[in-house]
């Protein structure tokens, strides 16, 4: 069982940053796409990117220009940071594993609430 | 914004079956594997199939995938009070990875 698990704020103001962490199984990292997906109130799931053990990216087009997903040196961890954030961008937000060999997205993140407000 | 549809819910008792439709386009279910997945509030969502039909360790044959065209569908068999729940579709979409409206599942 892998467990992936989030970690930040739960409160964002207007126009600030959102910073979240993921820790992922370090034997693992290299053969899978590492995912941040998204479900605000109500609503259902939002996928935000994906980052490659390479360093390369794939953003949502509705929210690229203020996403960027990075990973650290250690390799044990990689993040999400949305920018000048909004009310609409409140929602639970998970990481997850994309496993290219089953099309699929094999492991998710308990998920984590972020309330944007003032 | 999403651009597969799903029913907003379904419903039968216990021991029946149910089937959740995901209707999509030739840029995403038409040319992609579909995956399904179960999301009970407050978890963390469940791979039920992925490659349109097949099914990860762990996951009971009740559970089923099939494909046809620009559509997909789950199918539950067996009807447990513990598969109430939400279900989404998910495909890739021009590189993009997209989900389904979302399905609620209920026991009557």
């Amino acid at each position: 069982q892998v467990q992936l698990q989030e970690s930040g704020p739960g409160l964002v103001k207007p126009s600030e940053t959102l910073s979240l962490t993921c820790t992922v199984p370090g034997d693992s990292i290299r053969s899978y796409l590492w995912s941040w997906i998204r479900q605000p109130p109500g609503k259902g799931l939002q996928w935000i990117g994906y980052l490659s053990y390479s360093g390369s990216t794939n953003y949502n087009p509705s929210l690229k220009s203020r996403v960027t997903i990075s990973m650290d040196t250690s390799k044990t961890q990689f993040s999400l940071k949305l920018s000048s954030v909004t009310a609409a961008d409140t929602a639970v937000y998970y990481c997850a594993r994309e496993n290219t060999a089953l099309e699929a997205i094999d492991y998710w993140g308990q998920g984590t609430l972020v309330t944007v407000s003032s | 914004q999403s651009v597969l549809t799903q029913p907003p819910s379904v419903s039968a008792a216990p021991g029946q079956k149910v089937t959740i439709s995901c209707s999509g386009s030739s840029s995403n279910i038409g040319h992609n594997y579909v995956s399904w997945y179960q999301h009970l509030p407050g978890t963390a969502p469940k791979l039920l199939i992925y490659d349109n039909t097949k099914r990860p360790s762990g996951i009971p044959d009740r559970f089923s995938g099939s494909k046809s065209g620009t559509s997909a569908t789950l199918g539950i068999t067996g009807l447990q009070t513990g598969d109430e729940a939400d279900y989404y579709c998910g495909t890739w979409d021009n590189s993009l990875r997209v989900f389904g409206t979302g399905t609620k599942v209920i026991v009557l």
